[in-house]
């Protein structure tokens, strides 16, 4: 099944404890990219890759890095967490013009 | 620049009655425009998309959206409501620039469907 997988689903974490999303796509699909969903604001594009090895900025990427090492692979990470981090992640693969979202991570930050 | 304003942050119908969720957007390039579903704890599904061909576009769940120009508009309808059509839905305005792929999602509209 073509699917986009995230882990883990929930977390609840504290302040400062470095953390790493993954998302993972059997799709052979390029283009990933991650956002955040909070309410009344829609989705926010944080991080993109265009291909393997090829990171960009999106609207909000303060205080998350990415990397995409293998094509299927894009993980989130949070070097130092913080409470406005608080929020519902998802992880999408892009194909033309159809993305292809992940089942959400919603993450809450003490 | 490219902004897409989702005129209703809730809509409330009756099972059997048609729906509309309004969407205007502003874009500087030819744009592209979605509309995507997100029921309760789930990810997002694209239920139709508008991609410069034709201006009535048809998706999935009876749910269809047309392109005008004119208005700058690309609002979601569908003749009759179901239950399971209860969910947000989001609509969302795209232009490729540089090879990178740039979307703006309008904030939401929440569909309630009464029995």
């Amino acid at each position: 099944e073509a699917q986009v997988t995230q882990n883990p689903r929930y977390l609840i974490t504290v302040t400062g404890k470095k953390l790493t999303v993954t998302c993972s796509q059997n799709m052979n699909h390029e283009y990933m990219s991650w956002y955040r969903q909070d309410p009344g604001l829609g989705l926010r594009q944080i991080y993109y890759s265009m291909n393997v090895e090829v990171t960009d900025k999106g609207d909000v990427p303060e205080g998350y890095k990415v990397s995409r090492k293998e094509k299927r692979n894009f993980p989130l990470i949070l070097e130092s967490p913080s409470p406005n981090q608080t929020s519902l992640y998802f992880c999408a693969s892009r194909l033309k013009y159809e993305q292809f979202f992940g089942p959400g991570t919603r993450l809450t930050v003490l | 620049a490219q902004s897409v304003t989702q005129l209703d942050s809730h809509v409330s119908v009756s099972e059997g009655t048609p729906v509309l969720l309004r969407c205007n957007y502003s874009s500087s390039y030819s744009p592209s425009l979605f509309w995507y579903v997100q029921h309760p704890n789930k990810g997002l599904q694209l239920l139709l998309k508008y991609t410069s061909a034709a201006t009535l576009v048809k998706g999935i769940n009876g749910f269809e959206a047309e392109f005008k120009k004119s208005e700058t508009s690309f609002h979601l309808t569908k003749p009759s409501a179901h239950m399971s059509d209860a969910a947000e839905y989001f609509c969302v305005v795209s232009r490729v620039s540089g090879g990178s792929y740039i979307p703006t999602f309008g904030r939401g509209t929440s569909l309630i469907v009464h029995p």
